[in-house]
């Protein structure tokens, strides 16, 4: 148990369906993190949340909206997604972001793996 | 964009036998971390070395940070089936605290 919860663990949807990742983190951490993980590919970080303000959006198509309501909860909305977008979605959470973080340890939830048909 | 290689890409060994995972980049980081992720879990932290030339001990597995601080290595001594895993090499960007992962290297180990 890392202290971070991922809702839904498995979320298979068709293109035109809007459904909604959650993230719940219970570790007092003011960062929050969305990750996309393809198989053999390194993880690509998408969105960054510090103290609810979206501090980096790594040109991430526009199906994918995050929402950040408070420090211990992220959502992440798809819409229209493509079958590439089908992956294993990652929520992360770090005390903080930026400045002299020589280590910025993050603590990862189980994920959620997302079909696209 | 600082890129992590991770090397082997796979690796699969007997019980008993030792196995090293690199990880190679031509950037400098602050520290390094290392990761291991099990089928339907997220990555666990296993260690971070942050200074150059750095060795770490975590029972049967040993990490080393370059003295450039460019690379990394994790060597596992007598490999067990629980060592099975993807182990993932991540790189403290400096300034951000952004986190740059490598591929990831599969080790399985069988009985």
């Amino acid at each position: 148990e890392t202290g971070v919860t991922q809702t839904p663990r498995h979320l298979v949807m068709g293109m035109t369906n809007k459904k909604s990742l959650k993230c719940e983190q219970h570790l007092g951490h003011n960062a929050m993190y969305w990750y996309k993980q393809s198989a053999k590919k390194p993880l690509e970080l998408m969105f960054v949340y510090s103290l609810e303000e979206r501090v980096e959006n790594n040109s991430v198509p526009s199906r994918f909206s995050p929402e950040c309501p408070n420090s211990s909860h992220l959502f992440l909305h798809l819409h229209t997604l493509q079958p590439e977008d089908s992956a294993l979605y990652l929520c992360a959470s770090s005390r903080g972001t930026g400045g002299l973080l020589a280590k910025n340890i993050q603590y990862f939830g189980a994920g959620t793996r997302l079909s696209v048909l | 964009t600082q890129l992590l290689e991770q090397s082997p890409q796979f690796l699969s060994i007997q019980e008993g036998e030792n196995l090293t995972v690199y990880c190679n980049s031509s950037s400098v980081f602050s520290s390094l971390q290392w990761y291991r992720q099990e089928p339907g879990e997220g990555p666990v932290l296993l260690v971070t070395v942050v200074t150059g030339g750095e060795v770490k001990k975590l029972k049967r597995l040993t990490f080393q940070f370059g003295d450039a601080r460019k690379d990394s290595s994790l060597h596992i001594t007598a490999a067990q089936p629980g060592d099975t895993g993807l182990y993932l090499c991540a790189g403290v960007v400096y300034g951000w605290g952004k986190l740059q992962f490598g591929a990831g290297t599969q080790v399985v180990v069988t009985p």
